[in-house]
This record gives C-alpha cells, sequence and structure tokens, in this order.
C-alpha cells in the first residue's frame, strides 16, 4: 500500500492518560499535515510539516499536544493528559510541495475515544 | 461565521439522480478548490481538484468554481447506491505557507437509494 499510513485505527484511553499516534506519508510527499475531525464536523488543520521542520500550529493545538517528525519521514502526534474532549477522529495527510498543488491525502485515521 | 460553508443535509435521492452539491465561502484568497469523499468511519478521498474559476469533469462527476459569487459545486451523475457518504468541499490559498492547508465544509451527506 504506497497509501498515507496511521496507527492505531482505534485507541480507548482513559482520561489523563497519555497517546501517541504514528503517521507514515506518501514516501516521496514533503509536506506531512495533522488534522481534528469531530463528528458531523469537517476536519480542522492542527499543524503541518515541511520535511522536518514544524512550521505552523493551529489554535486549537492546546500544550498537552505536540508533534514530531524526525528526518522528514514519518510523523508522530502525541497527547498529554487526555480529557474527554479530545475524543475525536485524528487524521494525516500528505502532499508534494511545488507551486500549483495543494492535493492532499488523507490516512483512514486514528479514532480516539477518551473515557 | 465559519469561513465555509456547507449544508449538512442529508441529501436523498433515487439511483440514476443527478446530485447537486455546493458550497460558500468568505475568503477572497482561496484559489484551489477540493471535493473529497469519505465513507463512515474512513479518511476523506481527494475526488475532485480545480484551480481558480471554471469547471472540470471526470467521468460521472462535474465540479464548478464561480469565484465572483465564491460558490462552488460537485455534481454526480448517474448516482449509485455506492455514491452515498459525506461529501466535503475543501479550499486553500495560494501563498507558500497555505498550499495543502485547507479550510473544509462541515460536509453534506449523500444518500442514494436503489
Amino acid at each position: 500500500d504506497t497509501g498515507v499510513s496511521q496507527n492505531p485505527r482505534h485507541k480507548i484511553t482513559k482520561r489523563g492518560q497519555n497517546v501517541t499516534f504514528r503517521c507514515d506519508p506518501i514516501s516521496e510527499h514533503n509536506r506531512l499535515y495533522w488534522y481534528r475531525q469531530t463528528l458531523g464536523q469537517g476536519p480542522e488543520f492542527l499543524t503541518y510539516f515541511q520535511n522536518e521542520a514544524q512550521l505552523e500550529k493551529s489554535r486549537l493545538l492546546s500544550d498537552r499536544f505536540s508533534a514530531e517528525r524526525p528526518k522528514g519521514s514519518f510523523s508522530t502526534l502525541e497527547i498529554q493528559r487526555t480529557e474527554q474532549g479530545d475524543s475525536a477522529m485524528y487524521l494525516c495527510a500528505s502532499s508534494l510541495e511545488r507551486r500549483g498543488n495543494t492535493e492532499a491525502f488523507f490516512g483512514q485515521g486514528t479514532r480516539l475515544t477518551v473515557v | 461565521q465559519k469561513e465555509v460553508e456547507q449544508d449538512p443535509g442529508p441529501l436523498s435521492v433515487p439511483e440514476g439522480a443527478i446530485v447537486s452539491l455546493n458550497c460558500t465561502y468568505s475568503n477572497s484568497a482561496f484559489q484551489y478548490f477540493m471535493w473529497y469523499r469519505q465513507y463512515s468511519r474512513k479518511g476523506p478521498e481527494l475526488l475532485m481538484y480545480t484551480y481558480s474559476s471554471g469547471n472540470k469533469e471526470d467521468g460521472r462527476f462535474t465540479a464548478q468554481v464561480d469565484k465572483s459569487s465564491k460558490y462552488i459545486s460537485l455534481f454526480i451523475r448517474d448516482s449509485q447506491p455506492s455514491d452515498s457518504a459525506t461529501y466535503l468541499c475543501a479550499m486553500s490559498g495560494v501563498t507558500t505557507d497555505s498550499w495543502g492547508k485547507l479550510q473544509f465544509g462541515a460536509g453534506t451527506q449523500v444518500v442514494v437509494t436503489p
């Protein structure tokens, strides 16, 4: 499978626990994005990387959230001290940055449930 | 007010009918427009991608962009039950930092009945 891969697909955690998600982008893509989607809403932008550099973070990304992309390959999104409001689908997307190209391809997402 | 508005539906049509979907937006900086299809509990799948104003056709799908009215549309001809899904519009600007940083509508749920 040469698409965007996300693991795990589902995660159930107790409030206050830390969780980490992984995203493997399409191999030649240098941009990687994280989005969050709640029920009945479209995805909301969280943060993005160009290669290993994190270039922007949304206001939605509180201090409990941290994302990394070591060596510009896969990325991880960690949520510390999870809250029930963090329950959502976390989506990763990747694209090849070049002028005129904004085609972003999404993974299947990680569904987080905080109980 | 959200930058991108999309009627959540549900929109129910009989098999074979034309499905008509649309979004309005307020940010005139948007230049790239996309439609994604999302099945339940799956990630969004890119269907159509257009730049600036005009029409684009791909098989049963036609995307239209009217920048003067800040209005985009997606038409699905000869709809099939397998087209039942949520359709998301998305858009982005032309600056280097905005490419790929998409602003989505809430999605319209479409149900095609046999």
